[in-house]
């Protein structure tokens, strides 16, 4: 069964520097999203991304976050100059269409010390 | 804003046993989804429903538009459904179907 995969599984970074989180979405999928989790804490939405632009972001996804998808297949999260609240387990997730569920993939554990 | 309840926040069961976590939402949705998160992290979908009922295995998914609630069951339990059940709700709007997430229902299956 196709997957949603995202690399790396974990990035330790020194805060203020810029990280790029990866993700290859299912090859048909034409919906893309990007939710954080800090730790012990609840998932939250960051952006949605259709038809190569932003659909929507939240109140997280401040100047300091981006979203590209460059070629096609991947899909990509920057982070500009992290800092140490940046620090959570960040879930790409994709769909085929609205109204079809979600495929998550297992998700990048960022560090920021 | 749409706020997701979920109930108990932790739950333990002996095998066997009967399990029902419970989701309550806010304001009108297009879809609720019930999700498992395994201890490593990852992320699974169990269920995208917004009407009635549906079935998959020994899992089962139900849903009240008009209470705005509901209910994920889990018969004859097994120590490999230990695991975070999380509702999320979405809803449907062009480019856009974003999920706002319940905390979570840790779920312990003794043996």
């Amino acid at each position: 069964e196709p997957e949603v995969t995202q690399t790396p599984s974990h990035q330790v970074t020194q805060m203020g520097q810029e990280v790029i989180l990866r993700c290859v979405p299912i090859s048909n999928h034409l919906y893309f999203y990007w939710y954080r989790q800090i730790l012990g804490q609840k998932v939250e939405f960051l952006v949605s991304f259709y038809n190569n632009e932003i659909s929507e972001k939240s109140e997280i996804f401040d100047d300091q976050f981006s979203v590209e998808r460059p070629d096609g297949s991947n899909f990509t999260l920057k982070i500009r100059s992290t800092k140490l609240e940046d620090s959570a387990m960040y879930f790409c997730a994709s769909s085929r269409a609205e109204n079809q569920p979600q495929h998550f993939g297992d998700g990048t554990r960022l560090s920021i010390l | 804003k749409n706020e997701v309840e979920q109930s108990p926040q932790n739950l333990t069961a002996q095998e066997g046993e009967f399990i029902t976590i419970n989701c309550s939402y806010s304001v009108g949705i297009s879809a609720l989804h019930w999700l498992q998160q395994h201890p490593g992290g990852g992320i699974v979908s169990l269920f995208m429903l917004s009407s009635g009922k549906k079935k998959h295995g020994r899992l089962i998914a139900t849903i009240n538009i008009q209470e705005k609630h509901s209910s994920l069951h889990i018969t004859a339990s097994h120590p490999r459904d230990s695991a975070v059940y999380i509702c999320a709700v979405s809803i449907s709007n062009f480019g856009n179907e974003k999920l706002t997430f319940g905390t979570g229902t840790r779920l312990t299956i003794i043996p």
